[in-house]
C-alpha cells in the first residue's frame, strides 16, 4: 500500500530562517511526487512535480528535491507570506490517472 | 485561463439529508477527481471520472456517488448524510495534453465546505 509521511507536523520559523520539510514515501512504482501549498479554507495550490531520483525544481524561495525514498522542500529566507500547509503526494505507476496519495502536511508558520 | 470552480462554496445540512456538489474543470481537461479533506484523515480520494466514466474509486461507502457530463463538468452526491461527512470536498482536474506525464498533475478547486448538523 502506498504511504506518504510528512515531518514535522508543524514548523515555526523566524523570517529569514531557512529550513526543510520532509516527505517520506513508499510506493510500488513512483509515477510522480507532488508538492502543494494550501492556505486555510482554500484548495491546494500546485507547486512542483518530481518524476525521478536526483531531480530538483525551484520556484522563488522554494526548492524541491527527490531521492528514492524521500523528498525535501527547502525554504530559503522565508517570509510571512510563505505561511501555509505544505502537502506532499505520490502517484502510482500502475494505473491510468492514478489517484494521488497525500501526506497529512506540514503546517508552516513564518514569524516577522 | 480559468481555474477549477466548485459550487456551492459552503453548505449546511442536517443528518439524513442528501447533498449535490458541482465541479467545473479547467477548460479542455477531461479528468476530474474528488477528494474529501478532514483534519484527522487529511485528503482522501473519493473517485475519478474521465470522459463520463468512473475510472477509479476510493474506499468510501455507496452513499457517495458521482457522475460526469459530456462537457466534463462533474457532480458528486452524498445521500443520508452523517455527522462524519462534515469536511472540505475538493475537486481536481488533469491536463489531457499528451505525453507520458500528461494526466498526472492535478489542479484543485477552492472546495465546498460541508457541515452536517
Amino acid at each position: 500500500e502506498d504511504q506518504v509521511t510528512q515531518s514535522p507536523e508543524a514548523l515555526r520559523l523566524q523570517e529569514g530562517e531557512s529550513s526543510s520539510l520532509n516527505c517520506s514515501y513508499t510506493v510500488s512504482g513512483l509515477r510522480g511526487l507532488f508538492w502543494y501549498r494550501q492556505d486555510p479554507g482554500k484548495g491546494p495550490e500546485f507547486l512542483f512535480t518530481l518524476y525521478s531520483a536526483g531531480e530538483e525544481k525551484e520556484k522563488e524561495r522554494l526548492k524541491a528535491t527527490l531521492t528514492k525514498k524521500e523528498s525535501f522542500l527547502h525554504i530559503t529566507a522565508p517570509k510571512p507570506e510563505d505561511s501555509a500547509t505544505y502537502l506532499c503526494a505520490v502517484g502510482h505507476q500502475n494505473s491510468g490517472n492514478t489517484p494521488l496519495v497525500f501526506g497529512k502536511g506540514t503546517r508552516l508558520s513564518v514569524i516577522a | 485561463k480559468a481555474g477549477v470552480t466548485q459550487t456551492p462554496r459552503y453548505l449546511i445540512k442536517t443528518r439524513g439529508q442528501q447533498v449535490t456538489l458541482s465541479c467545473s474543470p479547467i477548460s479542455g481537461h477531461r479528468s476530474v477527481s474528488w477528494y474529501q479533506q478532514t483534519p484527522g484523515q487529511g485528503l482522501q480520494f473519493l473517485f475519478e471520472y474521465f470522459s463520463e466514466t468512473q475510472r477509479n474509486k476510493g474506499n468510501f461507502p455507496g452513499r457517495f456517488s458521482g457522475r460526469q457530463f459530456s462537457n466534463s463538468r462533474s457532480e458528486m452526491n452524498v445521500s443520508t448524510l452523517e455527522l462524519g461527512d462534515s469536511a472540505l470536498y475538493l475537486c481536481a482536474s488533469s491536463s489531457p495534453s499528451g505525453g507520458a506525464h500528461y494526466d498526472i498533475e492535478q489542479f484543485f478547486g477552492p472546495g465546498t465546505r460541508l457541515t452536517v448538523l
